[in-house]
């Protein structure tokens, strides 16, 4: 069954500091993978996805995230923080009939100036 | 184009009661997913309805159901609320029916079951 862990629900970095969320996964079938972000009383928005093709993938607002199919993982990382970067991030997999995605609990981001 | 609209934002029932949240989908998107978020967790699949019909649904009881609307506007139905049910629940459409496809939602319906 699919399944997503997200390691450390709470994240706090310094404005210009490396960001890194982590994501582990597991799934009984060639996994599409991810991240949305959910800013405070909005609704969550695509920041990137993984469907098979390059396994560095590129998304919005200078966020990107590695397929690794060894360490089944998906780490979202962003090189340095911005203090609008602040929200709640969210690793997602899709479900074995492919017709809904599974979150993980979600990571909370600080960043302080 | 418009985005994902939810109504209403925000309500308050009681146990045993019922209630419908709405949801009009993008421009364009035929498919429409409905999510449950509790407090402090990720969201959870409800159900996904395509073309009118439902095309999947996660591990909810049969209280939860839904409809899609000619025009691919959304209902989801909660009878005899629990109060487990208090979430803020989250509609998103899309293009397509697969999950492979980016999921556009809404601001979400904040439910209080007291």
């Amino acid at each position: 069954a699919q399944s997503v862990t997200q390691l450390g629900s709470h994240v706090s970095v310094s404005e210009g500091a490396l960001v890194l969320l982590r994501c582990n996964y597991s799934s009984s079938v060639p996994p599409y993978l991810f991240w949305y972000v959910q800013y405070p009383n909005q609704g969550l928005q695509l920041l990137l996805k993984y469907t098979s093709a390059a396994t560095l993938v590129k998304g919005i607002n200078g966020f990107e995230a590695e397929f690794k199919k060894s360490e089944t993982s998906f780490h979202l990382t962003k090189p340095s923080a911005h203090m609008s970067d602040a929200a709640e991030y969210f690793c997602a997999v899709s479900n074995q009939a492919g017709t809904a995605l599974i979150f993980g609990k979600g990571t909370t981001l600080s960043v302080s100036s | 184009e418009t985005g994902v609209t939810q109504s209403p934002t925000h309500l308050i029932k009681t146990r045993g009661q019922q209630v419908t949240l709405r949801c009009s989908s993008q421009s364009g998107h035929n498919t429409v997913s409905w999510y449950q978020q509790a407090l402090g967790q990720g969201p959870q699949f409800i159900f996904q309805y395509y073309r009118e019909e439902e095309n999947g649904r996660g591990n909810f009881p049969p209280r939860f159901s839904g409809l899609q609307f000619p025009n691919y506007s959304s209902e989801l139905n909660v009878n005899a609320l629990e109060l487990d049910d208090s979430a803020l629940y989250l509609c998103a459409s899309s293009l397509t029916d697969r999950a492979t496809g980016e999921l556009f939602f809404g601001e979400g319906s904040r439910l209080t079951v007291l």
